[in-house]
C-alpha cells in the first residue's frame, strides 16, 4: 500500500513562473492538506481538501497560491508568478474518511515533500 | 501567531539516555499529536493523546497533556542514534476542523 505520494521532489522554478505540485493521497484517503514549511520552523497549514471541494483554505495567500483535487487524479498546488519568498518545502498529507472513526481519522499520513526554490 | 512553542529547540544526549522534550499551545484542542521529521524528509506520526486524557504510551514513548496549563511532554526512553530526528508537536483545535497546527519543534541529537 503506497504512502502519500508527492512529485517532484525538487523544483526549481524562476521569479515570475508557475509551479505545480502534485500529491497522490494514500489508498482509501479522502482527505488531502498542504503545509507549507520554511527552513528551520515548523509546518504552517495551507489548505484542506476533499474530493471537488476546499474546506479550509484559511491558510492560503490570498494571492497566486491555488489548489485542486479533482475528482479523478491528484490534488494539484498551484503557484503563480513565483518570487524568491515562495522557496520552501511543500508537504501535503491525507486522512482517512470520517466514517473510520476513532482516532484514525485524526492521523495525518505525509508525503516526503516537493521542495521549491525560486531563482 | 504561533500556535504551539516547543523546549528545547535542541537537545543533544548519549545513547541510552532519556529525552524529554516540551510543548505549549494557545487554545483549546480536541487533541494533541507529536510527529518526527528525519532530515530532508516528511513527517511521521508517532503518537496522538486526546483532550481528556492525561497520559499515553507506546513503546519507548510516553506522552502527558495538560490542559488546564495548556502544554504537553515527549519523553523518549533509552535513546538510539536512530532518534536523532526534529519532533514537532500538533494540535486539532476545537471547532478547528481537521487542520495540524505544529509548533516550532525540537531537534535531538542522540550521540554514540
Amino acid at each position: 500500500n503506497a504512502g502519500v505520494m508527492q512529485n517532484p521532489r525538487h523544483l526549481v522554478r524562476r521569479r515570475g513562473q508557475e509551479a505545480r505540485l502534485r500529491c497522490s493521497p494514500m489508498k482509501g484517503h479522502s482527505h488531502v492538506y498542504w503545509y507549507r514549511q520554511l527552513p528551520e520552523e515548523g509546518l504552517k497549514f495551507m489548505v484542506y481538501l476533499q474530493k471537488e471541494n476546499i474546506i479550509d483554505e484559511s491558510g492560503m495567500p490570498k494571492e497566486r497560491f491555488s489548489a485542486e483535487f479533482p475528482k479523478e487524479g491528484p490534488s494539484i498546488l498551484r503557484i503563480q508568478q513565483v518570487v524568491r519568498g515562495d522557496s520552501a518545502a511543500y508537504f501535503c498529507a491525507s486522512s482517512p474518511p470520517n466514517s473510520y472513526g476513532g482516532i484514525a481519522k485524526n492521523i495525518q499520513y505525509f508525503g516526503a515533500g516537493t521542495r521549491l526554490s525560486v531563482l | 501567531s504561533q500556535q504551539g512553542e516547543e523546549d528545547p529547540q535542541a537537545l543533544s544526549i548519549q545513547e541510552g539516555e532519556n529525552a524529554t522534550m516540551n510543548c505549549s499551545y494557545k487554545t483549546s484542542i480536541n487533541n494533541l499529536q507529536w510527529y518526527r521529521q528525519n532530515s530532508g524528509r516528511g513527517l511521521v506520526h508517532l503518537i496522538l493523546i486526546r483532550s481528556n486524557e492525561r497520559e499515553k504510551h507506546s513503546g519507548r514513548l510516553r506522552v502527558t497533556l495538560d490542559t488546564s496549563k495548556k502544554s504537553s511532554s515527549l519523553l523518549i526512553t533509552a535513546s538510539r542514534a536512530a532518534d536523532t530526528a526534529s519532533y514537532f508537536c500538533a494540535t486539532v483545535q476545537t471547532g478547528g476542523g481537521n487542520k495540524l497546527t505544529f509548533g516550532t519543534g525540537t531537534q535531538l541529537k542522540v550521540e554514540l
